[in-house]
């Protein structure tokens, strides 16, 4: 099945600036690439997705980055704010089926 | 909709005991999944249903846990007998399955510890 690997584990930013957190995958099948953030306490919820034929992908102060051939993915994002601290988990899969996330990184955006 | 209903949302047992969590999907979705979460080994993949169906249960941890789904809209996971290490936070999702955009719809999730 699919092996996620995320890095780093934990990440801590000054407000203002941008935090870039890394994810590869090991099954070339996968086409379908969410970004989940979890703030404590709570459900995770997804913030951005891009699929298979997409390069990159951006939603205001997020963005997310593919590279298929080398089979990793990047969430990016700028301007960060003490709101944006939680934990952030990648996942990939197979025709939205098998769902497999990453380990997570703790993100803190220090004020 | 009131989106992913699990149930309960804390249970604390002893050791031996059974437990049962349950879930309620999002009306229509096609695909639930069971995830454990734990500090150690992050959001685990336990199993999924597809259209009411098991498709994968490669991560249901041993024998001692077992899941089922017998109609579109309730799923439960059963651990028989629990033991400590199986404290963690059980989140069942749904999701609309190949037929959508692929987002996942988390419950609240059920805190279980195991004494």
């Amino acid at each position: 099945g699919e092996n996620v690997e995320q890095h780093p584990s934990t990440l801590s930013v000054q407000e203002g600036d941008s935090a870039v957190i890394k994810c590869t995958y090991s099954d070339s099948a996968s086409n379908y690439f969410p970004w989940y953030k979890q703030e404590l306490g709570k459900r995770p919820q997804l913030i951005i997705d891009i699929r298979s034929n997409v390069g990159e992908k951006k939603d205001q102060r997020i963005a997310v980055t593919l590279n298929k051939t080398a089979k990793h993915f990047s969430l990016h994002i700028t301007e960060t704010q003490p709101e944006d601290s939680a934990v952030y988990f990648c996942a990939a899969s197979i025709s939205n089926n098998d769902m497999r996330f990453g380990a997570g990184t703790r993100l803190t955006v220090k004020p | 909709d009131a989106g992913v209903i699990q149930s309960p949302r804390h249970e604390v047992t002893e050791m031996g005991q059974e437990v049962t969590l349950r879930c309620k999907p999002i009306s229509g979705h096609n695909s639930l999944f069971w995830y454990r979460q734990t500090m150690m080994r992050g959001l685990e993949l336990l199993i999924y249903f597809n259209n009411n169906v098991p498709i994968d249960d490669s991560g249901m941890p041993e024998d001692r846990f077992s899941a089922k789904m017998p109609n579109a809209s309730f799923s439960t996971l059963k651990i028989q007998p629990s033991e400590p290490r199986d404290s963690a936070v059980y989140f069942c999702a749904s999701s609309l399955g190949r037929l959508n955009t692929g987002e996942l719809f988390f419950g609240e999730g059920s805190r279980l510890t195991v004494l």
